[in-house]
């Protein structure tokens, strides 16, 4: 599976758009992009994934490149809860769902 | 609704004695994992199983760790014997298994060996 970096922290203020970066420039056709986090003393949380198209959910936003190198995950709104340490990982369809969890981002979300 | 449970939540023990980790993943989820995670290492695979078959414990140590599923409900991990170095929270996650890699982590169980 293709190796994704992050930056090591970020910060945002509440109630504004948290944009968390991804760079996977190996990622090879069949394989997703997929974003967990976990906030802290808790077990990761997934929240998103996809393939070349942007997806949204409640929780999220998936904004994947044309050239698939990169993505970014939005918190549209984000909130003090949404603190944790955020993970991309690339992972092909056929991966039987190894995750492979690298160091995150910090995200910490201020008053 | 629907959670992975994991028991004992904290567990806290001396070196040399047997540690068993339990797992109880979401009712029709048919891919159960473990991993375990430290300051040093972060977040790291031990095993997976798929339909409670063994597909890949290449993560866990082999000589002192072992993963097996009774039945669809139970999933365990044990140490024999343990060491300090095997202080960490242990993680459980489930998957349905059906074209998504989404999973679903437990709350894990807290490690600590003396």
């Amino acid at each position: 599976d293709a190796k994704t970096t992050q930056p090591p922290s970020m910060d945002c203020a509440e109630g504004r758009a948290a944009n968390l970066p991804c760079n996977h420039s190996t990622i090879s056709g069949n394989e997703y992009v997929y974003w967990y986090r976990q906030i802290h003393s808790q077990g990761p949380q997934y929240i998103i994934h996809g393939l070349k198209n942007n997806e949204t959910n409640e929780m999220a936003s998936l904004i994947i490149t044309e050239d698939r190198k990169s993505s970014t995950l939005i918190l549209p709104h984000a909130t003090l809860r949404d603190t944790a340490v955020y993970y991309c990982i690339v992972l092909s369809g056929t991966s039987y769902g190894k995750l492979t969890f690298g160091q995150g981002t910090i995200l910490t979300v201020h008053p | 609704d629907a959670r992975v449970t994991q028991t004992p939540r904290h567990k806290v023990t001396e070196m040399g004695q047997e540690v068993t980790m339990r797992c109880q993943p979401i009712l029709g989820h048919n891919t159960v994992f473990w991993y375990r995670q430290t300051m040093m290492q972060g977040l790291e695979l031990l095993a997976y199983f798929r339909n409670r078959a063994p597909l890949d414990d290449s993560g866990m140590p082999k000589d002192r760790f072992s993963a097996e599923m009774p039945d669809a409900t139970l999933a365990t991990l044990k140490i024999q014997p343990s060491e300090p170095r095997d202080s960490a929270v242990y993680f459980c996650a489930s998957g349905s298994g059906q074209g998504s890699n989404e999973q679903f982590f437990g709350p894990g169980t807290r490690l600590t060996v003396l």
